[in-house]
Parts: C-alpha cells; structure tokens; sequence
C-alpha cells in the first residue's frame, strides 16, 4: 500500500476550481511533486517544490501544503485537463520515493 | 530540448531476464541523478530504482530489491535497468526520468516515453 494516499477519483465543472489532495506523514519533512498523465502518455510534471510550474503549464495549476497534506488546485478547469494526477514524495524513511495512488480527474 | 529515449522491453518469460536503456540528450546527464518507474496495466505510478551521479548510491523499491539492477554509463549519457527473476506482476510499462534532487525536494523531469515489458509463458 502507498505511504501516500489521494482520492480515487474526482469530477469538476468545465470552468470551475478543484483540489487534489495528497495525505501522507513525509510531507511533514519533505516537498511533493505532481504528476499529469493522459491515456497511453508519459506522465508531464505540473508541480514541483511545492508550488513551482515548469515552463509550458498553464498557471492555472497551483500547489499548496499544510500539514500531512499537499494540494493540487486547478483553478478554472479546461476539458484537457482530464487526465490522472499523481503526488510524489519521499516515504518516512527518506531514502525512497514514493507516488500516491492517483486521482482521475474528469471535467463535466 | 531536454530529451530521454528508451529502448528494450518486450516478451520475456517468467524468471527470464531484461535489460532496459535510456539515452539522455540535451541535459547534462553526467551530473544528474536518474529513476526509473514503472506502471503496472491500469495500474498506477510505481517507483522501480535510483541512481546517484557518478553511481555509487542506488536505491530499489522493496518489490525489486534483488532482482533489479541499475546502472548508467555517463560516457554514452545512458541509463540501465537490468531485471532478472522477472515475475507475471513485474508487467507493466518501465519510465526512465531525470530525478532531480535539491534538498527536501525532489521531482522527475523529464520522461522518457516508456517502454513495455510483458512476463509471460
């Protein structure tokens, strides 16, 4: 089982602003990155150090931390955005990385 | 461009061997850590291994301590993952990434576009 735990799935209104969530005790000591992943693709970086963007991602991707918990937030969701999401970090240890389980993310 | 192409993957049978590759262009491999990840079919992100810059610091994931190995030769900018005792859960496509490390984070970037290695009779 993932150290880190993400909601299943989640649905947003085309237009509209949705977190994704990533539970897990490394984020008391150690950054996540996140993950886009459309089907039969590679996954493309979105987040990393908490909440920088890579050149070439919209800014309407954001991402936040507090806690054990570290958020993704799309704010004004676009039909392309549909995709899984996955957090990575560190595991307790902080020898190995670990993912989240993915959350799929579907735009209405 | 920053750039990492795969090659290897296939058909192999159970507790037959593997060897994947990963050429890297356009970044400075040599002082670069690098992963590789795995995704089962339908499955989720799985994290296989790592590797330090000059490898002599390697990590694996639990479920391929033993049986994987990784290495890399930064004469040829490449990255390896030998795998033995493949297993019928060991299926799944096989990323190689840049694994970029600064301090209390750590994130992967770029990807190579995967390679499919299927354990089966």
């Amino acid at each position: 089982s993932s150290e880190l735990t993400q909601d299943p799935a989640v649905s947003v209104a085309l237009g509209q602003t949705v977190r994704i969530t990533c539970q897990g005790d490394s984020f008391r000591s150690y950054l996540a990155s996140w993950y886009q992943q459309k089907p039969g693709q590679a996954p493309v970086l979105v987040i990393y150090g908490k909440k920088n963007r890579p050149s070439g991602i919209p800014d309407r991707f954001s991402g936040s931390s507090s806690g054990n918990t570290a958020s993704l937030t799309i704010t004004g969701a676009q039909a392309e955005d549909e995709a899984d999401y996955y957090c990575n970090s560190r595991d307790s240890s902080g020898n190995y990385r670990v993912f989240g389980g993915g959350t799929k993310l579907t735009v209405l | 461009e920053l750039q990492l192409v795969q090659s290897g993957g296939g058909l192999v049978q159970p507790g037959g061997s593997q060897r994947l590759s990963c050429a890297a262009s356009g970044i400075t491999f040599r002082s670069s850590w690098m992963s590789w990840v795995r995704q089962a079919p339908g499955k989720g992100l799985e994290w296989v291994a790592n590797i330090n810059q000059d490898g002599s610091e390697t990590y694996y994931a639990d479920s391929v301590k033993g049986r994987f190995t990784i290495s890399r030769d930064n004469a040829k900018n490449s990255l390896y993952l030998r795998m033995d005792s493949l297993r019928a859960e060991d299926t799944a496509v096989y990323y190689c990434a840049r694994d970029i490390v600064v301090v209390v984070s750590d994130w992967f970037d770029p990807w190579g576009q995967g390679t499919l290695v299927t354990v089966s009779s």
